[in-house]
């Protein structure tokens, strides 16, 4: 089964404060992901990645940024982090489509905006 | 675009009962990944089992199953001889290529609580 770690795991910072929330996995895969969710919202697609260096736009990208340095390493960024982003941000990996299809994930980020 | 509902909140059944939490979903993809993911008291998603869209039979893996209805655009999961610890958060989704991205949709979750 895919690793995928993501530090820290718990996180409080002041608004405007700046906070970069890392993601590794090991297990070779392509695509990467950030959710993040929030009570009555579900799960929700901030970016992801198709592969280093490349970048795609989610369901929910205001006020985040995102870099994927190499195969393994994905980071979310807040420049200004707002009490809004105060969420549970999950890390997720998978092969790209066809057969092995499952995505996995890390066990999440407590983000606190105070 | 992809949309996945779970219209069931939350549901409470006795131990060793059998449940089913219902999932519809919305695509105009010819193919696609359908699956169910739970998630714990911890907060950790755990992958459960997977439909293929082209597959007619329903999958099954231990004490779970599908009841998969394509031209319903349904995908039920059915948990048989429910124990206490199957109390969870379990998500419905399903993956996609849809304009050109491979993305990854989510329901907004049903609360399953298993009663002694």
């Amino acid at each position: 089964e895919a690793a995928v770690t993501q530090s820290p795991r718990n996180k409080v910072t002041v608004t405007g404060g700046n906070v970069t929330l890392s993601c590794r996995q090991t297990n070779s895969h392509n695509y990467m992901y950030w959710y993040r969710q929030d009570t009555g919202h579900g799960l929700r697609l901030i970016h992801y990645s198709y592969g280093a260096g490349n970048l795609q736009i989610g369901d929910v990208p205001d006020g985040y940024k995102a870099t994927r340095t190499t195969q393994e390493d994905f980071f979310l960024l807040l420049e200004l982090a707002s009490p809004s982003q105060t969420s549970l941000y999950f890390c997720a990996s998978s092969d790209a489509w066809g057969q092995n299809t499952e995505v996995f994930f890390g066990k999440g980020t407590r983000l606190t905006v105070v | 675009a992809q949309k996945v509902t779970q219209t069931q909140t939350s549901i409470s059944v006795v131990e060793k009962t059998t449940v089913t939490m219902d999932c519809v979903y919305e695509t105009r993809d010819s193919s696609y990944f359908l699956f169910w993911y739970k998630q714990t008291a911890s907060g950790e998603i755990v992958f459960l089992i997977r439909q293929d869209s082209y597959k007619k039979e329903n999958a099954t893996v231990g004490h779970y199953s599908l009841n998969f209805q394509k031209p319903k655009s349904s995908i039920g999961l059915i948990i048989t001889a429910t124990q206490i610890e199957d109390s969870a958060v379990y998500f419905c989704a399903m993956r996609g290529y849809t304009e050109g991205a491979d993305r990854l949709t989510f329901g907004k979750g049903t609360q399953l609580i298993i009663q002694p």
